[in-house]
């Protein structure tokens, strides 16, 4: 399974877009792009995924470039709820998360 | 509809005795995975459950740990003659099918005293 790396925090003001970039360059051609969220004390949640191309959904955009090795996370109006370690993962076939240490997100009022 | 569910919530046990941890998946998914996070760090995954496959052990890491899925229903992670390293939270996910979203639980926090 392709690695990832990731800035291990991050801060944003309240109201602002928070943008959350992922390394993955040894990522192969049937590999998916995956970001879960884990608020304190909670089991992870899903974001969003891709494989190519940029997907929106209602919580985030997801834009990976064209070489697919690298993404970026966009939480467009983030909120002090968004508050929570973003973890960027690269999935085979086989569907297990390879987990790192992920992005500590600080929203501040 | 009804989300991963997980029991127990908490369990403390000593040292030595075995613990049964259970997960009840959302109904029609068809892969299960069990993750251990032990306080602090990120998500170690433990092993896998697609269908009537043979379920991916790699990440169990010893023979204490064991595994079973009763079709695509009910799992139960066992830790046989636990020790303090075995605390931490055990999470459960399911998926629609392999590849797809996972959807966790709330997690069993294991303490071992």
């Amino acid at each position: 399974d392709a690695k990832t790396t990731q800035p291990p925090s991050m801060d944003c003001a309240e109201g602002r877009a928070a943008n959350l970039p992922c390394n993955h360059s040894t990522i192969s051609g049937n590999e998916y792009v995956y970001w879960y969220r884990q608020i304190h004390s909670q089991g992870p949640q899903y974001i969003i995924h891709g494989l190519k191309n940029n997907e929106t959904n209602e919580m985030a955009s997801l834009i990976i470039t064209e070489d697919r090795k690298s993404s970026t996370l966009i939480l467009p109006h983030a909120t002090l709820r968004d508050t929570a370690v973003y973890y960027c993962i690269v999935i085979s076939n086989t569907g297990k998360l390879i987990f790192g240490q992920g992005t500590t997100l600080q929203v501040k009022p | 509809g009804a989300g991963v569910s997980q029991s127990p919530s908490n369990k403390v046990t000593e040292k030595g005795k075995d613990v049964e941890l259970r997960c009840d998946p959302i109904s029609g998914h068809t892969a299960l995975y069990w993750y251990r996070q032990r306080l602090g760090q990120g998500l170690e995954f433990l092993i896998y459950f697609q269908g009537n496959s043979a379920p991916d052990k790699s990440g169990l890491p010893s023979d204490r740990f064991s595994a079973e899925r009763t079709g695509e229903s009910v799992s139960t992670l066992t830790i046989q003659r636990t020790q303090q390293e075995d605390s931490a939270v055990y999470l459960c996910a399911s998926s629609l099918w392999e590849n797809y979203e996972q959807y966790f639980g709330p997690g069993t926090r294991l303490t071992v005293t």
